[in-house]
């Protein structure tokens, strides 16, 4: 079975300072990998995904994440956040050829300090 | 293009009633699948629809159904609610014909339920 751990729950960073959020993936097949963000009572944004390919992928905001699969790691990174970014982050892995069913890491909960 | 629609956003409902949740996905999505988001359980996959059948489906029990529609719209049914049901439901909606492509979730309903 496919599983997502995100081993930050809560992470403060102080304006302008970067940013890495962990993410570790455990799935037999070829992952599709994904970081979503939620504000409060808010839907989930797509930062950024990977399919294939380049392993570092660019996403929105200025977000960007590298596939390590011999790590089975996706770990999302900003080099300089933004007191906006505040919110909860999402990885989520979902299943390569089709498919609508993600599974999504317990999240992270980002704070900024000013 | 419009985003993924659920209706209404706010919802409180009495033990013992049911209540049916609606997303109207992207246009041009035929993919649509709904999560259910507490903060004891994170986020947790419900099911999937495709071309008005159910495709996938987690670990739920039968209290929770859902159907779709020719024009891709869904819904969601709860029956004989309890406490435990409280919780933002997300839909997202994929479009499967063109490869690789991401879902895009809605802003929820939140449900109550007292």
């Amino acid at each position: 079975a496919q599983s997502v751990t995100q081993p930050d729950i809560h992470i403060t960073v102080s304006e302008g300072a970067s940013l890495e959020l962990r993410c570790n993936y455990s799935y037999g097949a070829t992952p599709y990998l994904f970081w979503y963000v939620q504000s409060p009572g808010q839907g989930l944004q797509l930062l950024l995904k990977y399919f294939s390919g380049d392993t570092l992928v660019q996403g929105i905001k200025g977000f960007e994440a590298e596939f390590k699969r011999s790590q089975s790691s996706f770990n999302l990174r900003k080099p300089s956040v933004h007191w906006s970014d505040a919110a909860e982050y999402f990885c989520a892995v979902g299943r390569a050829g089709g498919g609508n069913k993600l599974t999504f890491g317990t999240g992270t909960q980002l704070k900024v300090e000013l | 293009k419009a985003g993924v629609t659920q209706t209404p956003r706010y919802l409180i409902k009495t033990r013992g009633q049911q209540v049916t949740l609606s997303c109207s996905p992207i246009s041009g999505h035929r993919s649509v699948s709904w999560y259910q988001q507490t903060p004891g359980q994170g986020l947790q996959f419900l099911f999937e629809y495709f071309s008005e059948t159910q495709r996938n489906k987690g670990n739920f029990p039968g209290r929770f159904s859902g159907r779709q529609f020719s024009n891709s719209r869904s819904e969601m049914n709860v029956s004989t609610l309890e406490l435990g049901d409280s919780a933002l439901y997300l839909c997202a909606s994929r479009d499967l014909g063109q490869g690789n492509t991401e879902a895009f979730f809605g802003q929820g309903t939140r449900l109550t339920v007292v």
